[in-house]
């Protein structure tokens, strides 16, 4: 079965500055990767994700993921984030029909 | 992108009611729809797999008689929360996938339902 470990439960960064939020994953054969992004009290949006072809993914909002098949990572960074970015990210890598869940991350954007 | 919509987006029920809501893909048509219950600062869980026209498929764990999914319609499916006790309090959400001949590639995500028994 698949798995996807984010390592990081919560990233505190300041207004403007960059911030990765690293995403590793389990598997052996070709997959699907994503990262959504959950704002408070809502559902999830896609951010990005990767399906085939060039490994580095632009999402939304100024968002971007570099899949990288060696270290099985899919990390997914912003070079100056906002305070809007305030929320919860998940990472996610498909198993058959379903889609797994990381256990997400917590980005705080300091003022 | 494709919209999914779900209703109600929250509800309050007494203990020993059951609680129907629905999923709607808008602008698309999904053979699959997945329910998913959240705790707080906690990621989603899948509870089931819903296919148009046939029974659900539940993850372990899951009662499926306490958790009735119904899948009517390509763009309709419904969770119904049997005698909801507190226990059942969450946030719940359901997606809607796009397939390619390769297996899954997205899902879209509902806005979710907050459930509080009290």
């Amino acid at each position: 079965a698949q798995s996807v470990t984010q390592l990081d439960s919560q990233v505190p960064v300041f207004e403007e500055a960059p911030v990765e939020l690293r995403c590793n994953y389990s598997s052996s054969v070709s997959v699907y990767l994503f990262w959504y992004v959950q704002y408070p009290n809502q559902g999830l949006q896609l951010l990005l994700k990767y399906l085939s072809g060039s490994t580095l993914v632009k999402g939304i909002n100024g968002f971007e993921a570099e899949f990288n098949k060696s270290q099985t990572s899919f990390h997914l960074r912003k070079p100056s984030v906002h305070i809007s970015d305030t929320a919860e990210y998940f990472c996610a890598v498909s198993e058959g029909d379903k889609i797994i869940f990381g256990k997400g991350t917590r980005l705080h954007i300091l003022p | 992108g494709a919209v999914v919509s779900q209703h109600p987006s929250w509800v309050i029920c007494k203990s020993g009611t059951s609680v129907k809501i629905e999923c709607r893909s808008l602008d698309f048509q999904a053979t699959t729809m997945f329910w998913y219950r959240q705790f707080p600062k906690q990621s989603l869980m899948l509870m089931a797999t819903s296919n148009e026209g046939s029974k659900a498929t539940y993850e372990q764990g899951v009662e499926k008689d306490k958790f009735l999914i119904n899948h009517a319609s390509l763009t309709l499916s419904t969770l119904t929360v049997t005698s909801a006790h507190p226990e059942d309090s969450s946030f719940y959400i359901c997606s809607a996938s796009v397939t390619s001949g390769r297996g899954l590639e997205t899902q879209y995500f509902g806005p979710g339902t907050r459930l509080l028994v009290l």
